[in-house]
């Protein structure tokens, strides 16, 4: 069975502090995975996704995410925190011929300034 | 840049009442999902629909639910007799094409509340 686990429902970083937010997943084949940011009001938008093609993978807004299969954790990381990264943060995964995401619980990153 | 986006932002509804909620995919799209999020828990997937059926649908898509397309830019849900348990923000989202590292674009959301 497929599961993302993101520990932590909420972080609190000050501006310029680094950003790590945690997810981990379960999959019995090869995952894609994704995060989405989702600011007030807004829908999902796509900040980054895993493809194998390389195990640190990029994203906007200074974000990144490295997939660590021994691990299975795929973390979103940023050097230096924005007060306008305050959003919430979701990581997905998809697996096999279904197209269907499993999402984890989302969490909530706040900045300080 | 295009958008998913779902009429109306939020919902009031009195249990036993149908619902529909409505959302307008990305146009060169032909995949479509619905997702819900009850509040303090996961994302959960309800539905895809491709090429006018259901391709997939899980547990808690039941016989009180349904989507169409009912032209060419609409895809609705029916929730035919609500529950207060269907309280939930519900997502659209849509994709050009399926599988692998395909992105899916979601809308804002729809929040019902069911009294």
């Amino acid at each position: 069975a497929q599961s993302v686990t993101q520990l932590g429902s909420h972080v609190s970083v000050s501006e310029g502090a680094l950003v790590l937010l945690r997810c981990n997943y379960s999959s019995s084949v090869p995952p894609y995975l994704f995060w989405y940011v989702q600011y007030p009001n807004q829908g999902l938008q796509l900040l980054l996704k895993y493809t194998s093609a390389a195990t640190l993978v990029k994203g906007i807004n200074g974000f990144e995410a490295e997939f660590k299969k021994s691990e299975t954790s795929f973390h979103l990381t940023k050097p230096s925190a924005h007060m306008s990264d305050a959003a919430e943060y979701f990581c997905a995964v998809r697996v096999g011929n279904f197209n269907k995401f499993y999402f984890g619980s989302g969490t909530k990153l706040n900045v300080k300034p | 840049e295009p958008e998913v986006t779902q009429t109306p932002s939020h919902q009031v509804t009195q249990m036993g009442q149908e619902v529909i909620l409505r959302c307008v995919p990305i146009s060169n799209h032909l995949y479509f999902y619905w997702y819900r999020q009850i509040l303090g828990q996961k994302v959960e997937f309800l539905v895809s629909f491709y090429n006018n059926e259901i391709s997939e649908k899980s547990e808690i898509f039941d016989d009180q639910f349904s989507v169409e397309r009912p032209d060419g830019s609409n895809f609705t849900l029916k929730i035919r007799s609500t529950k207060l348990e269907d309280s939930a923000m519900y997502f659209c989202a849509s994709s050009e094409l399926v599988g692998g590292a395909v992105e899916q674009f979601f809308g804002p959301g729809t929040r019902l509340t069911v009294l």
